[in-house]
């Protein structure tokens, strides 16, 4: 079974400081698929990133970074320089090889920036 | 591009009805899979419909079921609502060029489910 686990329930922080949000994932399976949503108070789960097992290259995206680490099991997202439109509920997910879109999600955790 | 939509966004029943919620995936997308989303439980699969078909089931109780008819639309039925029922129930299509692929989800932004 798949297990994925945010630790931080909720985090504040002051508009343009950096902020890092944990995620660590648990998998037997060798091929699998980690993903990063975020959710805005209008509910809809926004695509962020998905990165597979074999690709522990770091990516950058504007403001947005993503670490993945195979020997901690973890794949963590940095905001740097936070906005108050960054406050939202983020989702860490996984899904294995072959089980598509059955993704198991971490139970999220809310970023408020505040002005 | 219209996005996934998904209707009545917002719907109240009572214990012992049934209730039926309705997704519009993506156009072209052809799999179309259900999350249910709770304070307690987070978010967790129901179940996913590939032309028409089901292929993957959550850990729910026969009540929740679902459908995909041949446009991709899809629906899913909660039969017999129970309190622990009221949640938001989101949809998401991807393209699925692939049986089994592994490509990004794309969500609506659900129906929230109220039973009292």
């Amino acid at each position: 079974a798949q297990k994925v686990t945010q630790a931080q329930t909720e985090i504040s922080v002051v508009e343009k400081e950096d902020v890092t949000l944990d995620c660590v994932y648990e998998t037997r399976d060798t091929t699998y698929y980690l993903f990063w949503y975020k959710q805005p108070p209008s509910g809809e789960l926004v695509f962020l990133i998905r990165r597979n097992s074999f690709d522990e290259q770091n990516e950058i995206s504007g403001r947005y970074s993503w670490n993945f680490q195979k020997s901690t099991s973890s794949f963590n997202f940095t905001i740097t320089a936070s906005q108050v439109v960054d406050s939202a509920v983020y989702f860490c997910a996984l899904v294995v090889s072959g089980s598509a879109r059955q993704l198991t999600f971490g139970s999220g955790t809310q970023l408020t920036v505040l002005p | 591009k219209a996005g996934v939509t998904q209707t009545p966004r917002y719907l109240i029943k009572t214990r012992g009805q049934q209730v039926t919620l309705s997704c519009s995936p993506i156009s072209g997308h052809r799999s179309v899979s259900w999350y249910q989303q709770t304070p307690g439980q987070g978010l967790q699969f129901l179940f996913e419909y590939f032309s028409e078909t089901q292929r993957n089931k959550g850990n729910f109780p026969g009540r929740f079921s679902g459908r995909q008819f041949s446009n991709s639309r899809s629906e899913m039925n909660v039969s017999t609502l129970e309190l622990g029922d009221s949640a938001l129930y989101l949809c998401a299509s991807s393209l699925a060029p692939v049986e089994g692929a592994n490509e990004k989800l794309f969500f609506g932004s659900g129906t929230q489910l109220s039973v009292l």
